[in-house]
């Protein structure tokens, strides 16, 4: 079964600095994965994916992420943290059984920038 | 804003009540989701529309759960006899089976608080 994990509840971080968030994957295949932010009483915005090609993928708001195929990791980055950074991120893999290609979430990691 | 929205955005309902929340995809989105996202958790999958047709249902679905998605259109999630446990955040998301079917975009979700 397709699964994500993200170790770290929070991360906190000085604005300025670099950001990682960590995610780690379990699939069967290639994976296609995907990172979302979501601030408070809202819904989920869509950051990035990688489905195949370079390692480092570049989204939105500044915000990249690096697909480590060995280390089963899909990393999300920034290079200088912003307060107005400070949300709940989702890692996130497709299962693509079925051709549904629903999205297997983890628990999500909050990012706290501090200024 | 993704274009997707959802309707009512808060409900308070007695245990026992049924509700009914509302989903407007984006217009040509064919492609529909239902996610449940309970506090400190990432969204779980509920159930899948292609078109009108309902084509996958997570075991997260009771009895109590119905879904419909008439004409291909909007979607409507009803649940039946409200528990405590149905407390949660539900998320619809749509796609476009085409070249960027993968990305998911989400609504701002409807909270249910069943007291």
């Amino acid at each position: 079964a397709q699964s994500v994990a993200q170790p770290e509840d929070q991360v906190n971080v000085a604005e300025g600095n670099p950001l990682t968030v960590k995610c780690t994957y379990s699939v069967s295949g290639n994976p296609y994965l995907f990172w979302y932010v979501q601030y408070p009483n809202r819904g989920l915005q869509f950051l990035l994916k990688y489905i195949t090609g370079d390692n480092l993928v570049k989204g939105s708001y500044g915000f990249e992420a690096e697909f480590n195929k060995s280390q089963t990791s899909f990393h999300l980055k920034k290079p200088s943290a912003l307060v107005s950074d400070s949300a709940l991120y989702f890692c996130a893999v497709r299962d693509g059984a079925g051709g549904y290609n629903k999205l297997i979430f983890g628990a999500g990691t909050r990012l706290a920038v501090h200024p | 804003d993704t274009g997707v929205s959802q309707d009512p955005r808060h409900k308070i309902t007695k245990r026992g009540q049924n509700v009914t929340f509302r989903c407007d995809p984006i217009s040509e989105h064919n492609r529909l989701y239902w996610y449940r996202q309970t506090l400190g958790q990432g969204p779980e999958f509920l159930t899948y529309f292609q078109n009108e047709a309902q084509l996958e249902k997570s075991r997260l679905l009771s009895d109590r759960f119905s879904a419909e998605r008439p004409k291909g259109s909007f979607s409507t999630l009803e649940i039946q006899r409200t528990e405590q446990g149905d407390s949660a955040m539900y998320l619809c998301a749509s796609t476009w089976a085409g070249l960027e079917e993968n990305i998911q975009y989400f609504g701002a979700g409807t909270r249910l608080s069943v007291l």
